[in-house]
């Protein structure tokens, strides 16, 4: 049964770049699609965006300028960079993995989740 | 960006109440939605996906149904594992985006 973590610092500074890593076990990273996803505190989920095991990318708009998805087969990882960080990008991170059938249409979701690691950007 | 109204935002129910939440896209996206239940410090987890596709090994009490621009999430008989907050999520085009949650409350 595939599973996720996620790992990375918890405590970031205005301006400083959020770096975080997500495990894959119990199965390969080398298909399907992996994403990330984010819960400001007292709010809703945010989709960050995907990446597809070849690298292809998918980022939300309003983080597109700042967002890095990237994917390590050899490790069966997938990552996030999130650069200039300010306060409002304090929240729970969560990575998670998207099927949507091998044939269209492609009806996208989010069935396997992390537990999400909180990052909080505080001077 | 697709914007997902859900409704109600809270309610109180008791063990063994009917359930339903609605969730309202602003424009039409077939039948690209999924329902997630996401509990205080725990992983949300998806119940329906494709508007009405059960997710294997959830319970049957949870349902989805709706297309275009109107959805539901019912729960038939509300269990107290059941307590949790709701949120509808569109695939239909990106960026996904999810409602503002519901939050289902002991009575």
């Amino acid at each position: 049964q595939v599973q996720l973590q996620e790992s990375g610092p918890g405590l970031l500074k205005p301006s400083e770049t959020l770096s975080l890593t997500c495990t894959v076990s119990g199965g390969s990273i080398s298909s399907d699609y992996w994403s990330w996803i984010r819960q400001p505190p007292g709010k809703g989920l945010e989709w960050i965006g995907y990446i597809y095991y070849s690298g292809n990318t998918n980022y939300n708009p309003s983080l597109k300028s700042r967002v890095t998805i990237s994917v390590d087969t050899s490790k069966d990882q997938f990552s996030l960079r999130l650069s200039s960080v300010t306060a409002a990008d304090t929240a729970v991170y969560y990575c998670a993995r998207v099927l949507g059938g091998t044939l269209p249409p492609y009806y996208y979701y989010m069935d396997v989740w992390g537990k999400g690691t909180t990052v909080t950007v505080s001077s | 960006d697709i914007q997902m109204t859900q409704s109600p935002s809270s309610l109180s129910a008791s063990v063994g109440d009917r359930v339903t939440i609605t969730c309202r896209p602003s424009q039409s996206i077939g039948s690209y939605l999924n329902w997630y239940q996401h509990k205080p410090g725990k992983a949300p987890k998806v119940l329906i996906y494709a508007a009405s596709s059960l997710q294997s090994g959830v319970p049957s009490r949870f349902s989805g149904s709706g297309s275009g621009t109107e959805f539901t999430l019912t729960i038939s008989s509300l269990q107290p594992e059941d307590f949790a907050i709701y949120y509808c999520q569109q695939s239909y085009s990106t960026p996904w985006t999810f409602g503002q949650g519901t939050k289902v409350e002991i009575k």
